[in-house]
Parts: structure tokens; C-alpha cells; sequence
């Protein structure tokens, strides 16, 4: 069984760097896309972007400049670098599966709560 | 890129039918049968529930449909459950490669 877990601070201040790793058990990183949600709270889901094993990137117009996504098949693990952070960074991040490149999720990791105050 | 549009919620009695629509664009719900639509309860990560419009994951109850036609996709909950109550997103492939999301709709069960 597949499974994600997402790591990484809780809490990061205005204008720095957040960053976050999702290390994938029971199952290969290679030859799927693998993409970061996030969540504000009480509000929609939102895609960030996604990274396939190869390191080729696709990221969300809207945030395309402050993001960078990374990928290290030797531990079985994906990163995500948010810049220049502010409080409409603050969101529940989750790290997911996509089996077939297009939008199909079917593995979510728990999701983590990132905080954006000083 | 635009959130798809979804209505933000809808109701139903038990044993009803409900339906959630998913508008967008030719580029992403007109242009791709890549509509998938995901399930959320209160503090857990969301579940694939149909895929490429109208398919279902193994394990999804059949009472779960999917459609589309033109830009608009929907969701279609028979025979409603109260463990149906939760929050749905609609999603899609787009021509620029990245996915969207809906606003989401929340479901009560009355």
C-alpha cells in the first residue's frame, strides 16, 4: 500500500522560504507525476504544481514564480520551496499521486499545517 | 488560471438524488474528458471518486455518477447516505499542462 508523509516546519515568517518533503513507502517514486495541494483553512483546494521523476516540472500560473520542485528517487522523496512567503501562504499542504498525469490523485498523504506569522 | 465553478452548496434527504455542477472553459472541462471529482470530510485528505469524467475508482459505490457536457461537468449522488454528508471538488487537465480545481461545494444530508 502506497503512502505519503509529508514533513517539514509548522511554522515559517513572513518573506522567507517555505519548504517541505513528502517521502513516499510502499511503492516506487519512479515514472509518476507527484504533485503538491494546498488548503487554506476553510477554503478550496488549490494545486501548486507537480514534478515528474525525471525532474520535469509543471507549476500553477499564479504561483509559478516563488515555487521550485524537486525530486530525489534515491530516498523516495519530493520537494517543495515556496519563496517569499506571507499569511495567504498559510494552508494545510498536502503531497499526492497522479497515477495517470492528468488529475487523477489516488494517494494523499495526511496533509501539514503550515503557519505564515513572525 | 481560473477555479472551475461549483455551486458553493447543496442538499438533499435521504434516498434523494443530487447534483453538483463543474463549470469551466474549452480549455480545461471543454477541451479534456480529464474530470476527476474528490470527496472531503471534516479533516481528512480528499478521495479520488470518478476520473476521465465518468469512471469509477474500484470500491466507490455505484450510487456515484459523473457527466459532462460542453464546459460543464457534474456529479451526480444517488440514493443519498448520511456518510455522503462532506465537501466535493471537481478538478481538470488543462491546456497548459497544470491542473484546476473547483471552489468546492459542501453536501448536507438533511
Amino acid at each position: 500500500q502506497v503512502q505519503l508523509q509529508e514533513s517539514g516546519p509548522g511554522l515559517v515568517k513572513p518573506s522567507e522560504t517555505l519548504s517541505l518533503t513528502c517521502t513516499v513507502s510502499g511503492g516506487s517514486i519512479s515514472s509518476y507525476y507527484w504533485s503538491w495541494i494546498r488548503q487554506p483553512a476553510g477554503k478550496g483546494l488549490e494545486w501548486i504544481g507537480r514534478i515528474y521523476t525525471s525532474g520535469s516540472t509543471n507549476y500553477n500560473p499564479s504561483l509559478k514564480s516563488r515555487v521550485t520542485m524537486s525530486v530525489d528517487t534515491s530516498k523516495n522523496q519530493f520537494s517543495l520551496k515556496l519563496s517569499s512567503v506571507t499569511a495567504a501562504d498559510t494552508a494545510v499542504y498536502y503531497c499526492a499521486r497522479d497515477s495517470r498525469s492528468y488529475g487523477y490523485f489516488d494517494y494523499w498523504g495526511q496533509g501539514t499545517l503550515v503557519t505564515v506569522s513572525s | 488560471q481560473s477555479a472551475l465553478t461549483q455551486p458553493a452548496s447543496v442538499s438533499g434527504s435521504p434516498g434523494q438524488s443530487i447534483t453538483i455542477s463543474c463549470t469551466g472553459t474549452s480549455s480545461d472541462v471543454g477541451g479534456y474528458n480529464y474530470v476527476s471529482w474528490y470527496q472531503q470530510h471534516p479533516g481528512k485528505a480528499p478521495k479520488l471518486m470518478i476520473y476521465e469524467v465518468s469512471n469509477r475508482p474500484s470500491g466507490v459505490p455505484d450510487r456515484f455518477s459523473g457527466s459532462k457536457s460542453g464546459n460543464t461537468a457534474s456529479l451526480t449522488i444517488s440514493g443519498l447516505q448520511a456518510e455522503d454528508e462532506a465537501d466535493y471538488y471537481c478538478s481538470s487537465y488543462t491546456s497548459s499542462s497544470t491542473v484546476v480545481f473547483g471552489g468546492g461545494t459542501k453536501l448536507t444530508v438533511l
